[in-house]
């Protein structure tokens, strides 16, 4: 039940394209579609940015994707804008219990 | 509105106990699993328990064997008994429905509330 790997820390100018790993097991993020990444912000609740691997919530941009491969998940944010500066968690279904990622700042430079 | 309001948290000393509750509104919560998270302050967050919509349990191995979730679906409560605190468990606690064991997305945080275990 240890924390996902996550890189500590991305980022990138306004424009341009952040992409954050979440690398876990067979057991969990390879085992199933079952992932999800979270927005927050200082002082905030997370906020749901994708489910199920790939879908967005609505009213969440489109310029949030996710991807995986394997028993890596991916979180890929396009077209960076100043308020997608934040801390971004992987979170996945492991059977009998459930997993987050350590968790990634990302800074719009 | 679909909302979730957590109580509860104080200041207790380490071995002392505590008894967390959360109430739904907006939505069937019979129908849903139920989790709590926690999250220490600036920190990153961590998945604490689960209860299934029938009243099934897995904890974190950290909380093992100290913590009790159980739930109310007629009052439409969530409750977290915790026992024998150690300075580790201060942090933050949110109930919620999470997306990974909830369908098309469905995903309900609570304000969080704020436990403090110091002597």
């Amino acid at each position: 039940q240890s924390a996902l790997p996550q890189p500590r820390s991305v980022s990138g100018s306004p424009g341009q394209s952040v992409t954050i790993s979440c690398t876990g097991t067979s057991r969990d993020v390879g085992g199933y579609d079952y992932v999800s990444w979270y927005q927050q912000h200082p002082g905030k609740v997370p906020k749901l940015i994708i489910y199920d691997v790939n879908n967005r919530p609505s009213g969440v941009p489109d310029r949030f994707s996710g991807s995986k491969s394997g028993n890596t998940a991916s979180l890929t944010i396009s077209g960076l804008q100043a308020e997608d500066e934040a801390d971004y968690y992987c979170c996945s279904y492991a059977g009998l219990y459930v997993v987050f990622g350590e968790g990634t700042k990302v800074t719009v430079l | 509105e679909v909302q979730l309001v957590e109580s509860g948290g104080a200041l207790v000393q380490p071995g002392g106990s505590l008894r967390l509750s959360c109430v739904a509104s907006g939505f069937t919560f019979s129908s849903h699993d139920m989790h709590w998270v926690r999250q220490v302050t600036g920190k990153g967050l961590e998945w604490v328990s689960i209860i299934g919509i029938a009243g099934d349990t897995y904890y974190a191995d950290s909380v093992k064997g100290r913590f009790t979730a159980s739930r109310e679906n007629g009052k439409n409560s969530l409750y977290l008994e915790m026992n024998n605190l150690r300075v580790g468990d201060t942090a933050v606690y949110y109930c919620v429905s999470l997306a990974v064991t909830d369908d098309a997305g469905f995903d309900v945080w609570g304000q969080g509330t704020m436990v403090t275990v110091s002597s």
